[in-house]
């Protein structure tokens, strides 16, 4: 069974800082996708960044990027020139078969 | 991306009742659609996969009994809370696949509050 970990309740960043949310996960698949999913206070899950496990370059959605370590089994995000409207919580997630696992999620905080 | 509907928003409903959700994929047809349960500050639980004509498969500990899945349609699933009791009172989600396949991306759809008094 996969697992996902994410093991930091809540981060805090001011506006126009950087924020590095981790994720690792656990799985015996070789082939899976990775996704970042945020849910504002409207609780709407929205997808922010996706990658495929084949890949070995980095996804990158304009201030959302990621550093995954395959061999580590690790994905972080890095949110840059954070902004008041990225305040949510924040869900690493894994896909091998079709079934989303979910972590525990981050709640980030964006501060004046 | 894709839209995907979900209805009511929120409902209150007395013990003992049955209250249906829907979920409607409106510019694709989804062959596969997912109920996740959410209690507040916790992530998302995976209840059932349900496939366009089949039974749904529910996941541990969940009853199938109690949560009554069906997709009848490609853009249509619906979950009946059967027989609530307070302790279901939850945030209900569905997303849907479009029929691309392993590589495509579920949409989501805003979430049902279930009250139950």
């Amino acid at each position: 069974a996969q697992t996902v970990t994410q093991s930091q309740p809540e981060m805090s960043v001011q506006e126009a800082e950087t924020v590095t949310l981790s994720c690792t996960y656990d799985t015996s698949e070789n082939n899976y996708y990775l996704f970042w999913y945020k849910q504002p206070p409207s609780r709407q899950m929205i997808l922010v960044i996706r990658q495929e496990a084949y890949k070995q370059q980095n996804a990158t959605e304009n201030r959302f990027s990621v550093n995954f370590q395959k061999a580590a089994k690790s994905f972080s995000l890095k949110i840059s020139d954070s902004q008041l409207g990225d305040t949510a919580m924040y869900f690493c997630a894994f896909r091998s078969w079709g079934k989303l696992q979910f972590g525990a999620g981050t709640q980030v905080v964006v501060t004046p | 991306g894709a839209v995907v509907s979900q209805h009511p928003s929120r409902v209150i409903c007395k013990s003992g009742t049955s209250v249906k959700i829907e979920c409607r994929s409106l510019d694709f047809q989804a062959t596969t659609m997912f109920w996740y349960r959410q209690f507040p500050k916790q992530s998302l639980m995976l209840m059932a996969t349900s496939n366009e004509g089949s039974k749904a498969t529910y996941e541990q500990g969940v009853e199938k009994d109690k949560f009554l899945i069906n997709h009848a349609s490609l853009t249509l699933s619906t979950l009946t809370v059967t027989s609530a009791h307070p302790e279901d009172s939850s945030f209900y989600i569905c997303s849907a696949r479009d029929l691309g396949g392993e590589n495509t991306e579920a949409f989501f759809g805003q979430g049902t509050r279930l009250t139950v008094v």
